[in-house]
């Protein structure tokens, strides 16, 4: 089955820039979007086909992709932003989300 | 705004069914494909399948023997069962809205609900 990769933690000081990398077998032939996830809430879509922002989600939030690694940038991190962040792609028909990483803003 | 709410028992036997349901406010049910994902405690999430409101589906293969997923559109709701259940899958369950740009999208989510399997 597919599979995705993810760091399982980023550290960040405030006002920094963090970088959440996201790989897979032939990612760059597919699309990916990202997830904010704070435990106990809802997960909240940040960046969809690859580098799309929703309507409401901060300009700090910016997505990337090279070969075969997706990137979520969190540009001038805000403490509110720590939380767990998941990449998803589509393989075969099936969903498939990488296993996290959990920012933490010290 | 759209709004999606889980709802259904939290405590399930082994062996039984779970069968939830997911309650759509603010968008009509007559478009774009609803989903149901799943958090196992401590680990990540896991798409589960697929429903178009004319009723098809698509399932993750992992899973397509015990679950099927309905949709009935005079409630604006759609609906999960999921067979023969293990202990394994106890986990917050979430309902999402599906949308396509060069790939699935989950733009909007219910809050969750816990089920939890054990006798």
């Amino acid at each position: 089955s597919y599979e995705l990769a993810q760091p399982p933690s980023v550290s960040v000081s405030p006002g920094q820039t963090a970088t959440l990398p996201c790989s897979g077998d032939r990612l760059g032939e597919k699309s990916a979007c990202w997830y904010q996830h704070n435990p106990g809430q809802s997960p909240v879509l940040v960046i969809y086909h690859d580098t799309k922002r929703p309507s409401g989600i901060p300009e700090r939030f910016s997505g990337s992709k090279s070969g075969n690694t997706a990137t979520l940038t969190i540009s001038g991190t805000q403490p509110m932003d720590e939380a767990d962040y998941y990449c998803q792609t589509w393989d075969s028909d099936t969903g498939v989300f990488g296993p996290g990483t959990k920012v933490t803003v010290l | 705004q759209v709004q999606l709410q889980e709802s259904g028992p939290g405590l399930v036997k082994p062996s039984e069914t779970l069968s939830l349901t997911c309650t759509v406010s603010g968008d009509s049910i007559n478009s774009y494909y609803w989903s149901w994902i799943r958090q196992p405690p401590g680990k990540g999430l896991e798409w589960i399948g697929f429903i178009y409101y004319s009723g098809s589906t698509i399932f993750n293969p992992s899973l397509k023997s015990r679950v099927t997923i309905s949709v009935d559109r005079s409630k604006n709701q759609f609906s999960l069962k999921m067979s023969a259940v293990i202990a394994a899958d106890t986990a917050v369950y979430y309902c999402a809205r599906g949308r396509y740009s060069s790939g699935w999208y989950f733009d909007f989510w219910g809050r969750g609900t816990l089920v939890t399997v054990s006798s």
